[in-house]
């Protein structure tokens, strides 16, 4: 079953609003990964916050994580159409050793109206 | 510019004729990934690899191969493709294999459709 879970799936704002994504998961883990994904383009890496961390900002992004709610954020202030993509979660789980892989979430679709 | 780069970016081919998508990063990464992506199931991985000669099944590997002769390509085989792999799919790498402490950089993708 998916490690993480984003929520919601989509989401319509109009620019210069505040969008928050949730991502939820289910078994504990080291670090946790935000990233955006443009329509028809690769992922990209947005931020990582470790399991130790509570808040970790980045521009206009701020990640929040709840190791006690295995559950973490994504806040963009002051949106921009140009922040319409879709934006995912991974979250890593122990392959053996001190490997990891990361499992991404569905993702959350933003949209954002000029 | 430190990027990852696949090709073909959309193939339309037939069931049964082998194909290759290729991948080239250009930052030494040791570590190497594919993924397909497809609506409502999100990103699942099919292979991986630690380093050059080193592979390794991922969530999904029925149907796929992968080689890593050289560090920097990564190319994924579909000797005999079937419908079932038309789906969008990703190369990414990362510095190392230890993806719970540094990103992963991906290739802008291949669509690919399977008739």
């Amino acid at each position: 079953s998916q490690q993480g879970e984003e929520d919601p799936q989509a989401l319509s704002i109009q620019e210069g609003e505040n969008a928050t994504m949730n991502c939820s998961y289910k078994t504990s883990i080291n670090n946790l990964q935000w990233y955006r994904q443009n329509s028809g383009r690769g992922l990209v890496h947005l931020i990582l916050i470790r399991s130790n961390e509570r808040e970790k900002h980045s521009g206009r992004l701020r990640v929040t994580l709840d190791t006690s709610k295995k559950s973490s954020s994504l806040l963009i202030t002051a949106s921009r159409a140009a922040d319409t993509a879709s934006y995912f979660c991974a979250t890593d789980r122990n392959s053996g050793g001190s490997n990891y892989k990361l499992t991404f979430g569905k993702g959350t679709l933003l949209t954002v109206n000029p | 510019e430190a990027q990852v780069t696949q090709n073909p970016r959309y193939l339309i081919t037939v069931t049964g004729k082998k194909l290759t998508v290729t991948c080239s990063q250009n930052m030494n990464h040791e570590y190497m990934s594919w993924y397909r992506q497809d609506p409502g199931l999100g990103l699942r991985q099919i292979y991986y690899s630690m380093n050059v000669e080193v592979t390794d099944k991922g969530d999904v590997p029925e149907g796929y191969k992968v080689s890593r002769k050289e560090k920097r390509n990564f190319p994924l085989i579909l000797e005999s493709p079937s419908p079932n792999q038309t789906s969008l799919y990703f190369c990414a790498s990362s510095r190392t294999g230890d993806l719970s402490n540094q990103p992963q950089h991906f290739g802008d993708g291949t669509r690919l459709s399977i008739l």
